[in-house]
């Protein structure tokens, strides 16, 4: 049941934009998307719900297929803050407080 | 604000040892989890637990017991300690309840970083 995420990792310059994906098998009631810098916990970014109801970040976007249970994480004119490894969670709608993550995407924002 | 606050941050064991991660919450938080991270294998659910008294397994829980001892704390015990079960460990909270919006985030503590010889 954990959610399948793609790429494994991105290799950017500042001010080049990105896209992560995450799918699931599953029917999901919301999808989250969290950073993780090295050696830090967690931090979350978005929650996306089914129905499309949406918050989250001011520079990152994010868009959720309900149909076909995936998401993706739009990072546009990254920046040096940018880097760090991203995480989609997904919470099914039959038991919303199972949560699982995917295996993450490495993101290295370069100079 | 605390938070979630996971203790010890660091423990090396030996194989066999029994030990037990301590987490809590301050923010009244019914939902809570336990999830392990390895390289290459993001976070993986160990166990959660909706409601204080209640607890289900997650993708990986063998090895492993949890107790949800009153609303704001949930600990994770290792009977006998494997080599396998080095990893860094998170504990999380989210409010989840009837009559709240269900679109919470989580919050994690800063990790527990385990080493099984």
């Amino acid at each position: 049941q954990q959610p399948v995420q793609s790429p494994q990792a991105v290799i950017l310059r500042e001010g080049e934009d990105a896209v992560i994906n995450c799918s699931s098998s599953k029917a999901l009631y919301s999808v989250h998307w969290y950073r993780q810098k090295h050696g830090e916990a967690p931090v979350f970014l978005m929650i996306l719900l089914k129905g499309g109801e949406q918050k989250g970040h001011e520079k990152i976007s994010a868009s959720f297929n309900e149909k076909k249970q995936q998401s993706s994480l739009y990072l546009t004119a990254s920046q040096l803050s940018y880097s760090g490894t991203y995480f989609c969670g997904t919470a099914m709608i039959y038991n919303n407080n199972d949560m699982r993550f995917g295996a993450g995407t490495r993101l290295t924002v370069k100079p | 604000n605390a938070g979630v606050t996971q203790t010890p941050k660091f423990q090396v064991l030996k194989t066999g040892q029994s030990m037990t991660l301590q987490c809590a919450q301050d923010m009244n938080h019914n939902s809570m989890y336990w999830y392990r991270q390895d390289p290459g294998m993001g976070l993986r659910l160990i166990y959660y637990s909706a409601s204080e008294g209640t607890t289900d397994k997650g993708e990986v829980p063998n090895g492993y017991n949890v107790s949800r001892l009153n609303k704001r704390e949930f600990s994770l015990r290792l009977e006998s300690a494997a080599p396998s079960q080095t990893s860094v460990y998170f504990c999380a909270s989210r409010a989840l309840s009837p009559g709240r919006p269900r679109n919470t985030e989580a919050f994690f503590g800063q990790g527990t970083r385990l080493t099984v010889v």
